[in-house]
């Protein structure tokens, strides 16, 4: 069955620094999406990716989607301690949607 | 206040319970799911609706058994349930364009139920 691997599981930073996750599907996807989650809250949708190679950017936060559809990223510039939660990849293919198992990001002032 | 509405917020039951979990979309969605998020797996869908008719059963013990009576309401109905059952469990919507099973669109979650079986 499909596969959606996400890494790092847990990233410390102090505030300033970068944060990257990666998300990486076994198999060829239509689409990729991203969520994040504060601390006790639920996930909140922050964007779609659907084109190879594609590259979409929200103020500090930079989404990437693979040449071959297949693996993708999210890169935080200069962290804030309101960035801290946990970052979910979601996969789409033929129908099914596949989540990743999220990296928990805390950002140390 | 995502749109989506989830009752109630903690529950405790004890094994031999029977309960029910509700959720209410107010975004006029026509897909509806539940994921189950432990610390053992941050977020496994247990099923999905669209348009009132379950399209994706994950393999979910038969002590869960889901209830979509329209398109904004969704229930999961809870019957002897086990301590590793204890989770937060999340109500989603979305809008399917059309595709058969699963969803199209970004999902809408409420804030869950936290479940405590002892």
């Amino acid at each position: 069955g499909q596969q959606v691997m996400q890494i790092p599981q847990y990233q410390h930073v102090q505030e300033g620094e970068d944060f990257t996750t990666y998300c990486n599907s076994s198999t060829t996807l239509s689409n990729i999406q991203w969520y994040k989650q504060r601390p006790g809250g639920h996930p909140v949708f922050l964007i779609q990716l659907v084109k190879s190679g594609e590259v979409k950017k929200q103020k500090r936060l930079t989404f990437q989607f693979g040449e071959a559809k297949k693996n993708s990223s999210l890169h935080i510039t200069a962290t804030q301690t309101t960035d801290v939660g946990t970052y979910f990849c979601a996969g789409r293919k033929a129908g099914k949607s596949t989540f990743g198992d999220g990296t928990t990001l805390t950002v140390k002032p | 206040e995502t749109g989506v509405t989830q009752t109630p917020r903690h529950l405790v039951m004890g094994m031999t319970n029977k309960k029910s979990l509700k959720c209410e979309q107010h975004l006029g969605h026509n897909a509806m799911y539940w994921y189950k998020q432990s610390a053992k797996k941050p977020l496994e869908l247990m099923f999905v609706y669209s348009l009132e008719e379950r399209v994706e059963n994950n393999s979910v013990p038969s002590r869960f058994s889901p209830e979509c009576p329209n398109s904004s309401h969704l229930f999961l109905h809870l019957h002897t349930l086990q301590p590793e059952d204890s989770a937060l469990y999340l109500c989603a919507s979305s809008q399917d364009r059309g595709v058969a099973g699963g969803w199209t669109g970004e999902l809408f979650f409420g804030e869950g139920s936290r479940l405590t079986v002892l």
